[in-house]
């Protein structure tokens, strides 16, 4: 079975400061996709990355990246320069290739970004 | 963009009632799922199909069913609300070969 671990109910972080969200991620196959999804307040869910597994180089997207540490079963969310409208709940996500088409999330951190 | 809609944003019902959650998307996406989302409990799958009429389910089916009649509405049924299943309910959907899930903007259910 997999599971994925967010072990930061909450975190805060300044306006155009950094901050680094953690996952960890358990599964038996080799072949798999990793997300991080994010919901801001009252608002629709939305994909902000995805990582392949296969490929070593981290995903990035404007502001944010990732940190894909395959052995380590790790996949941390860095936002960079943050920005009010980064407060949200973020979810990191994992699927095995094939098979399913099952998302299994975790459960989730709520970031803040203050003024 | 993949637009996913769901018919209610906010629902108040009886414990009892037969309640009814609507999905649509406009994407011709095979895949279709329903989570459930609760403080602390991340989202957790209901039910998910594959194709019309096909579905499987998730990790929390019990005292719920799914309906898909078409390939782009997917119904998420109540059999008799309880309390325990206030709670905000997600639809996603997806095409296949490992494509992201776009989600709609979900719906407050509240049963009293």
């Amino acid at each position: 079975a997999q599971t994925v671990t967010q072990s930061q109910p909450e975190m805060s972080v300044q306006e155009a400061e950094t901050v680094t969200l953690s996952c960890t991620y358990d599964t038996s196959e080799n072949n798999y996709y990793l997300f991080w999804y994010k919901q801001p307040p009252s608002r629709q869910m939305i994909l902000v990355i995805r990582q392949e597994a296969y490929k070593q180089q981290n995903a990035t997207e404007n502001r944010f990246s990732v940190n894909f540490q395959k052995a380590a079963k790790s996949f941390s969310l860095k936002i960079s320069d943050s920005q009010l409208g980064d407060t949200a709940m973020y979810f990191c996500a994992l699927k095995t290739q094939g098979g399913s088409e099952k998302l299994v999330f975790g459960k989730g951190t709520k970031l803040t970004v203050n003024p | 963009d993949v637009k996913v809609t769901q018919s209610s944003r906010y629902l108040v019902k009886r414990t009892g009632e037969k309640v009814f959650l609507e999905c649509v998307q406009d994407m011709d996406h095979e895949n279709m799922f329903w989570y459930r989302q609760d403080p602390g409990l991340g989202l957790r799958l209901i039910y998910f199909s594959y194709d019309v009429k096909m579905k499987e389910k998730g990790d929390i089916p019990e005292g719920y069913s799914v309906s898909r009649e078409k390939k782009e509405r997917f119904s998420l049924i109540l059999e008799s609300a309880s309390t325990n299943q206030t709670s905000m309910y997600l639809c996603a959907s997806s095409l296949t070969h490992n494509q992201p899930q776009h989600f709609g903007d979900g719906t407050r259910l509240s049963i009293l």
